[in-house]
């Protein structure tokens, strides 16, 4: 167990929608990050926020958008979603004031389908 | 063109055998990192490297990063059923310090280790 989790591990909806997907991080984490995996693309960055403010881009479509919250828990919005849209979503958190190291650490993840 | 390039994609050996897969670049790094990701989570960290030439082992595997730091090498000695899963290396995506980027992902090698 990571420590990061996210909610919901499952979601099947249709094009055109909209989700949102949430995201605790590590107890003490102030980064978190957003990535998602599919067979074609593989795992890719797509947004961080570091304390409730963006603090690196990625490959995130313009329908898609993040936020972190004063409690640091983040949610990613997917809008207008696509057929291609469906991946798997990780978060990943990082940076606990005093670490030396740049380890991120992944939740497990929400199935994204679209139909 | 991706960053990190991961051979071989695939690989099924038999309990026992030895193996090596490989991350190459054309880019110079100043650390990367290795990840295994097993079916239906999130990846987790294995090592980071960061001084080229540098070996690290972690029990049957050993890790080293090349002597220019733009590639590295995993190997398994002795390959048990627990290892099979996808290895992923990684490196930093962004130029600014502290580990504030997201990281770039090679595709990974699919490992399967048959009893």
């Amino acid at each position: 167990d990571s420590g990061v989790t996210q909610t919901p591990k499952h979601l099947i909806t249709a094009t055109g929608q909209r989700v949102t997907l949430r995201c605790s991080p590590r107890s003490g984490d102030l980064s978190v990050y957003w990535y998602q995996q599919s067979l074609d693309q593989g795992l890719q960055f797509l947004i961080q926020y570091y304390n409730g403010e963006e603090r690196a881009k990625g490959n995130i479509l313009e329908r898609f958008s993040a936020q972190q919250f004063p409690d640091l828990h983040s949610e990613l919005n997917l809008s207008s979603l696509e057929l291609g849209d469906s991946a798997l979503y990780f978060c990943a958190s990082s940076g606990t004031p005093g670490s030396s190291s740049y380890e991120q650490y992944f939740g497990p993840g929400t199935r994204l389908t679209v139909t | 063109t991706q960053l990190l390039e991961q051979s071989p994609q695939f690989l099924s050996i038999q309990e026992g055998e030895n193996l090596t897969v490989y991350c190459n670049s054309s880019s110079v790094f100043s650390s990367l990192q290795w990840y295994r990701q097993e079916p239906g989570e999130g990846p987790v960290l294995l090592v980071t490297v960061v001084t080229g030439g540098e070996v690290k082992k972690l029990k049957r595997l050993t890790f080293q990063f090349g002597d220019a730091r733009k590639d590295s090498s995993l190997h398994i000695t002795a390959a048990q059923p627990g290892d099979t899963g996808l290895y992923l290396c990684a490196v930093k995506a962004g130029r600014s310090g502290g580990g504030a980027d997201g990281l770039t992902f090679g595709k990974g090698t699919h490992l399967i280790i048959q009893p």
